[in-house]
Protein backbone atom coordinates (compact mmCIF):
# COMPACT_ATOMS: atom_id res chain seq x y z
CA UNK A 1 0.00 0.00 0.00
CA UNK A 2 2.00 3.18 -1.57
CA UNK A 3 0.79 5.67 1.01
CA UNK A 4 3.35 8.36 -0.35
CA UNK A 5 3.74 8.84 -4.28
CA UNK A 6 5.72 10.32 -6.80
CA UNK A 7 4.39 10.25 -9.91
CA UNK A 8 7.16 11.78 -12.14
CA UNK A 9 9.48 9.50 -12.29
CA UNK A 10 12.54 11.79 -13.65
CA UNK A 11 12.72 15.34 -14.68
CA UNK A 12 14.93 17.11 -16.77
CA UNK A 13 15.32 20.61 -16.69
CA UNK A 14 17.77 23.20 -17.90
CA UNK A 15 20.42 25.16 -15.99
CA UNK A 16 19.15 28.18 -14.09
CA UNK A 17 15.18 27.09 -14.64
CA UNK A 18 12.87 26.37 -11.86
CA UNK A 19 12.24 22.57 -10.54
CA UNK A 20 9.55 21.19 -9.86
CA UNK A 21 8.81 17.91 -8.05
CA UNK A 22 5.61 16.96 -6.84
CA UNK A 23 4.40 14.10 -4.39
CA UNK A 24 0.78 13.46 -3.30
CA UNK A 25 0.00 10.92 0.06
CA UNK A 26 -3.12 9.32 0.60
CA UNK A 27 -2.71 8.81 4.51
CA UNK A 28 -4.44 11.70 6.79
CA UNK A 29 -2.60 11.09 10.22
CA UNK A 30 0.86 12.40 8.34
CA UNK A 31 1.51 15.66 9.47
CA UNK A 32 5.47 15.87 9.00
CA UNK A 33 6.97 15.80 5.31
CA UNK A 34 10.25 15.46 4.18
CA UNK A 35 12.28 15.64 1.47
CA UNK A 36 15.36 14.24 0.62
CA UNK A 37 17.98 13.72 -2.03
CA UNK A 38 20.13 10.64 -2.95
CA UNK A 39 23.17 10.46 -5.00
CA UNK A 40 24.15 6.95 -6.71
CA UNK A 41 25.86 4.57 -4.53
CA UNK A 42 25.27 6.69 -1.24
CA UNK A 43 22.32 7.08 1.62
CA UNK A 44 19.53 9.69 1.48
CA UNK A 45 20.38 13.10 2.67
CA UNK A 46 18.16 15.16 4.23
CA UNK A 47 17.27 18.58 2.21
CA UNK A 48 14.12 19.99 3.81
CA UNK A 49 10.94 19.79 5.74
CA UNK A 50 7.82 20.77 6.73
CA UNK A 51 5.66 20.11 9.41
CA UNK A 52 1.30 20.14 8.58
CA UNK A 53 1.17 23.51 10.84
CA UNK A 54 2.62 25.51 7.69
CA UNK A 55 2.08 25.55 4.37
CA UNK A 56 5.81 26.73 3.15
CA UNK A 57 9.14 26.49 3.84
CA UNK A 58 12.02 28.00 2.18
CA UNK A 59 16.21 26.88 2.56
CA UNK A 60 17.68 28.87 0.53
CA UNK A 61 17.05 27.59 -3.31
CA UNK A 62 15.07 25.06 -2.22
CA UNK A 63 11.32 25.71 -0.61
CA UNK A 64 8.22 23.18 0.01
CA UNK A 65 4.66 23.65 -0.43
CA UNK A 66 1.91 21.64 1.47
CA UNK A 67 -1.48 21.60 0.20
CA UNK A 68 -2.93 19.82 3.36
CA UNK A 69 -6.90 19.74 1.44
CA UNK A 70 -5.41 18.10 -1.50
CA UNK A 71 -2.87 15.93 0.35
CA UNK A 72 -0.33 17.43 -1.88
CA UNK A 73 3.35 18.42 -1.38
CA UNK A 74 5.56 19.95 -3.61
CA UNK A 75 9.90 20.75 -3.84
CA UNK A 76 10.55 23.80 -5.85
CA UNK A 77 14.08 24.22 -6.31
CA UNK A 78 15.30 27.67 -7.99
CA UNK A 79 17.53 28.33 -9.62
CA UNK A 80 18.56 24.47 -10.72
CA UNK A 81 21.96 23.58 -11.21
CA UNK A 82 24.19 20.63 -12.13
CA UNK A 83 25.13 19.55 -8.73
CA UNK A 84 21.21 19.18 -8.06
CA UNK A 85 21.21 15.70 -10.03
CA UNK A 86 20.22 13.23 -8.07
CA UNK A 87 17.40 11.10 -7.03
CA UNK A 88 14.55 13.12 -4.66
CA UNK A 89 12.73 11.31 -2.55
CA UNK A 90 9.50 12.07 -0.86
CA UNK A 91 8.88 11.56 2.92
CA UNK A 92 5.97 11.32 5.57
CA UNK A 93 5.36 10.80 9.02
CA UNK A 94 2.56 11.00 11.81
CA UNK A 95 3.76 13.27 14.78
CA UNK A 96 5.94 11.17 17.17
CA UNK A 97 6.52 8.61 14.84
CA UNK A 98 9.61 7.60 13.97
CA UNK A 99 8.65 5.58 10.65
CA UNK A 100 9.00 7.73 7.46
CA UNK A 101 7.02 6.62 4.20
CA UNK A 102 8.64 7.28 1.31
CA UNK A 103 8.13 7.60 -2.59
CA UNK A 104 9.87 6.06 -5.20
CA UNK A 105 11.39 9.04 -6.32
CA UNK A 106 12.10 11.42 -8.61
CA UNK A 107 15.39 11.16 -11.18
CA UNK A 108 16.29 15.15 -11.81
CA UNK A 109 18.97 15.80 -14.60
CA UNK A 110 19.76 19.81 -14.91
CA UNK A 111 20.86 19.90 -18.32
CA UNK A 112 23.92 22.47 -18.91
CA UNK B 1 31.45 13.85 13.91
CA UNK B 2 31.83 10.53 11.43
CA UNK B 3 28.29 9.71 9.69
CA UNK B 4 26.39 6.97 10.10
CA UNK B 5 28.96 3.89 8.77
CA UNK B 6 27.54 0.95 6.95
CA UNK B 7 29.82 -2.04 5.94
CA UNK B 8 30.24 -3.78 3.95
CA UNK B 9 29.36 -1.31 1.48
CA UNK B 10 28.42 -4.28 -1.32
CA UNK B 11 27.73 -7.91 -0.24
CA UNK B 12 27.51 -11.14 -2.50
CA UNK B 13 26.12 -14.08 -1.26
CA UNK B 14 24.92 -17.24 -3.11
CA UNK B 15 21.34 -18.32 -2.36
CA UNK B 16 21.39 -19.99 0.97
CA UNK B 17 23.85 -18.18 2.51
CA UNK B 18 23.79 -15.79 5.09
CA UNK B 19 24.21 -11.88 5.39
CA UNK B 20 25.29 -10.18 7.72
CA UNK B 21 25.06 -6.18 7.79
CA UNK B 22 26.27 -3.99 9.88
CA UNK B 23 26.05 0.06 10.92
CA UNK B 24 27.51 2.23 13.23
CA UNK B 25 24.93 5.06 14.23
CA UNK B 26 26.10 8.40 14.40
CA UNK B 27 27.63 9.24 18.04
CA UNK B 28 25.42 10.10 20.64
CA UNK B 29 22.39 8.68 18.77
CA UNK B 30 20.92 5.81 20.36
CA UNK B 31 18.15 5.39 17.78
CA UNK B 32 18.49 3.06 14.91
CA UNK B 33 16.25 2.16 11.70
CA UNK B 34 16.76 -0.15 9.25
CA UNK B 35 15.03 0.68 5.47
CA UNK B 36 15.19 -1.43 2.15
CA UNK B 37 15.34 -0.62 -0.89
CA UNK B 38 14.06 -2.18 -3.81
CA UNK B 39 14.74 -1.74 -7.59
CA UNK B 40 12.26 0.97 -9.07
CA UNK B 41 10.61 1.58 -5.59
CA UNK B 42 11.21 3.73 -2.63
CA UNK B 43 12.53 3.20 1.17
CA UNK B 44 10.75 0.81 2.68
CA UNK B 45 10.83 0.25 6.83
CA UNK B 46 12.10 -2.35 8.22
CA UNK B 47 12.74 -2.27 11.87
CA UNK B 48 13.64 0.19 14.73
CA UNK B 49 15.83 -0.42 17.77
CA UNK B 50 17.76 1.02 20.44
CA UNK B 51 20.25 -0.29 22.59
CA UNK B 52 19.44 -3.95 23.61
CA UNK B 53 16.19 -3.45 22.58
CA UNK B 54 13.68 -3.86 19.38
CA UNK B 55 11.28 -1.73 19.54
CA UNK B 56 9.40 -2.06 16.10
CA UNK B 57 10.07 -4.50 13.88
CA UNK B 58 6.56 -4.42 12.03
CA UNK B 59 7.93 -4.32 8.64
CA UNK B 60 10.66 -6.80 8.95
CA UNK B 61 9.83 -10.21 6.96
CA UNK B 62 8.87 -13.07 9.91
CA UNK B 63 10.99 -15.50 8.43
CA UNK B 64 15.17 -15.13 7.85
CA UNK B 65 15.53 -11.75 8.86
CA UNK B 66 16.53 -10.65 12.38
CA UNK B 67 17.86 -7.54 13.90
CA UNK B 68 20.07 -6.26 16.81
CA UNK B 69 21.60 -3.29 18.33
CA UNK B 70 23.84 -4.54 21.32
CA UNK B 71 25.07 -2.47 24.26
CA UNK B 72 28.40 -2.66 22.57
CA UNK B 73 29.37 -2.81 19.10
CA UNK B 74 27.10 -2.01 15.85
CA UNK B 75 23.54 -2.54 15.00
CA UNK B 76 23.57 -5.81 12.87
CA UNK B 77 20.50 -6.79 10.23
CA UNK B 78 20.66 -10.70 9.62
CA UNK B 79 19.12 -12.26 6.77
CA UNK B 80 19.68 -16.28 6.79
CA UNK B 81 19.35 -18.41 3.78
CA UNK B 82 18.94 -15.70 1.34
CA UNK B 83 16.73 -15.83 -1.47
CA UNK B 84 17.10 -13.48 -4.85
CA UNK B 85 14.62 -11.71 -3.85
CA UNK B 86 16.26 -10.22 -0.84
CA UNK B 87 18.78 -8.51 -3.41
CA UNK B 88 17.93 -4.72 -2.62
CA UNK B 89 20.10 -2.26 -1.14
CA UNK B 90 19.71 -2.17 2.87
CA UNK B 91 20.03 1.90 4.55
CA UNK B 92 21.04 1.97 7.98
CA UNK B 93 19.65 5.50 9.76
CA UNK B 94 20.54 6.95 13.16
CA UNK B 95 18.95 9.96 15.26
CA UNK B 96 19.37 11.31 18.91
CA UNK B 97 15.68 11.36 19.64
CA UNK B 98 13.07 9.84 18.03
CA UNK B 99 11.19 12.29 16.64
CA UNK B 100 14.48 14.30 14.97
CA UNK B 101 15.55 13.71 11.64
CA UNK B 102 17.03 10.95 10.95
CA UNK B 103 20.64 10.34 9.03
CA UNK B 104 20.87 7.67 7.03
CA UNK B 105 24.24 6.01 5.91
CA UNK B 106 25.25 5.11 2.59
CA UNK B 107 23.50 1.87 2.80
CA UNK B 108 24.71 -1.99 1.57
CA UNK B 109 23.53 -3.73 -1.93
CA UNK B 110 23.35 -6.69 -1.72
CA UNK B 111 23.25 -9.20 -4.54
CA UNK B 112 22.12 -12.90 -4.35
CA UNK B 113 23.18 -14.78 -7.17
Amino acid sequence: DQQVKQNSPSLSVQEGRISILNCDYTNSMFDYFLWYKKYPAEGPTFLISISSIKDKNEDGRFTVFLNKSAKHLSLHIVPSQPGDSAVYFCAARGSNDYKLSFGAGTTVTVRA
Amino acid sequence: NAGVMQNPRHLVRRRGQEARLRCSPMKGHSHVYWYRQLPEEGLKFMVYLQKENIIDESGMPKERFSAEFPKEGPSILRIQQVVRGDSAAYFCASSPLIDTEAFFGQGTRLTVV
